[in-house]
């Protein structure tokens, strides 16, 4: 059964500091989403990770793909207070081909502090 | 495109009542998943559905939890009966290629 560890699960912080949440999951998978979730909404698609290595950057977030240590990294840059949410990871379970049928982590309370 | 859409929004019912929760998914999407949210046990996929066929429930809580997709524009969950333990956000979500995309959820209470 794939597991997906977050970590850390609560993360207050400055505004202007750098962070970065991580990700683990359990088994072989090349395909990583992280989504976010303001409070009372839904969640929002932010990256999606294909292969090994895979950098992707929206503003003051960078995600990376490491598939054989199976560790993605959420990186917050200079974080300012709309960065407040919940981050989500979330992990394709399927070998091979896909099935799309993805196991989320239990997501990472960010707060964002003046 | 509108997105996913949902109804009702909220949904608030007595134990012992069925509760219908609607979606619509984006328009040419070929998967639709069903999730529950609560505080305690995070984001649960219930089940979804594959070209309008179940693929996967074995994430349904219990025989009291039916789904169906009679065609790729709807899907419905259903809960008969309701239990307070069920009071939860139920989201849909659709997905083409992977990235799945979420309606605004249907928070659901039973008293």
């Amino acid at each position: 059964e794939l597991k997906v560890e977050q970590n850390p699960l609560f993360l207050s912080m400055q505004e202007g500091k750098n962070y970065t949440i991580y990700c683990n999951y359990s088994t072989t998978s090349d395909r990583l989403y992280w989504y976010r979730q303001d409070p009372g909404k839904s969640l929002e698609s932010l990256f999606v990770l294909l292969s090994n290595g895979a950098v992707k950057q929206e503003g003051r977030l960078m995600a990376s793909l490491d598939t054989k240590a199976r560790l993605s990294t959420l990186h917050i840059t200079a974080a300012v207070h709309d960065l407040s949410a919940t981050y989500f990871c979330a992990v394709d379970n399927s070998k091979g081909g896909s099935n799309y049928k993805l196991t989320f982590g239990k997501g990472t309370l960010l707060t964002v502090n003046p | 495109d509108a997105g996913v859409i949902q109804s009702p929004r909220h949904e608030v019912t007595e134990m012992g009542q069925e509760v219908t929760l609607r979606c619509k998914p984006i328009s040419g999407h070929d998967y639709l998943f069903w999730y529950r949210q609560t505080m305690m046990r995070g984001l649960e996929l219930l089940i979804y559905f594959n070209n309008n066929v179940p693929i996967d429930d074995s994430g349904m809580p219990e025989d009291r939890f039916s789904a169906k997709m009679p065609n790729a524009s709807f899907s419905t969950l259903k809960i008969q009966p309701s239990e307070p333990r069920d009071s939860a956000v139920y989201f849909c979500a659709s997905s083409l290629e992977g990235v799945q995309y979420f309606g605004p959820g249907t928070r659901l209470t039973v008293l």
